[in-house]
């Protein structure tokens, strides 16, 4: 069963540090572009950061830009989100996805086609 | 970056209406256009790609269209399991933006 499991969430102090874990399972995870996005409660979704197959390349939304550092282990089959500096704006369900696509007509498509169930992270 | 803007907000209907949800980029984006549906307390599921293709094992009641800028989410015949919020997202350019959501409700 292909499968995402997110941990490391919990509730941190204005300030601190968080360290997000996604474990992957049932797909190739060294084949797959892989993202965290995020939603704070009760609004809507909100990409936060993605990595490449090889991890030679990252994104990152600019709010969190120079905080947060998305990286991954191939071998463990792991995404994890290393947040720093978090602020009450932070606080939101972050979910990790698998960036699936495909191919038409010589134009690759992505779409987040696999998630995790999603950890609460609270600043306060 | 590009802008992504969702209408309506909300909306109610009854089991068995037709919906249309619309969503429109602030840049050309062609096709590249996906459809998410999200209940409470639930991750996002995949229903559209690339503006009308269904994913697999989502029902034929949805479907997706595409004019210029402008794209729709229709859903036939509407089912209860089909009462969710609804996110448009561009997969043009980074960041993939999202709409803001519309959310559909029971009359």
């Amino acid at each position: 069963e292909v499968q995402l499991v997110e941990s490391g969430g919990g509730l941190v102090q204005p300030g601190g540090s968080l360290r997000l874990s996604c474990a992957a399972s049932g797909f190739t995870f060294r084949s797959y572009w892989m993202r965290w996005v995020r939603q704070a409660p009760g609004k809507g979704l909100e990409w936060v950061a993605s990595i490449k197959q090889d991890g030679s390349e990252k994104y990152y939304v600019d709010s969190v830009h120079g905080r947060f550092t998305v990286s991954r282990d191939n071998a463990e089959n792991s995404l994890h989100l290393q947040m720093s500096s978090l602020g009450v704006e932070d606080s939101a369900v972050y979910y990790c996805a698998r960036d699936g696509g495909i191919y038409i007509d010589g134009r690759y498509f992505y779409y987040m086609d696999v998630w995790g169930k999603g950890t609460t992270v609270t600043v306060s | 970056d590009i802008q992504m803007t969702q209408s309506p907000s909300s909306l109610s209907a009854y089991v068995g209406d037709r919906v249309t949800i619309t969503c429109r980029a602030s840049h050309t984006i062609g096709t590249y256009l996906n459809w998410y549906q999200q209940k409470p307390g639930k991750a996002p599921k995949l229903l559209i790609y690339a503006a009308s293709i269904l994913q697999d094992g989502v029902p034929s009641r949805f479907s997706g269209s595409a004019s210029g800028t402008d794209f729709t989410l229709t859903i036939i015949s509407l089912q209860p399991e089909d009462f969710a919020t609804y996110y448009c997202q561009e997969s043009y350019d980074v960041p993939r933006t999202f709409g803001q959501g519309t959310k559909v409700e029971i009359k």
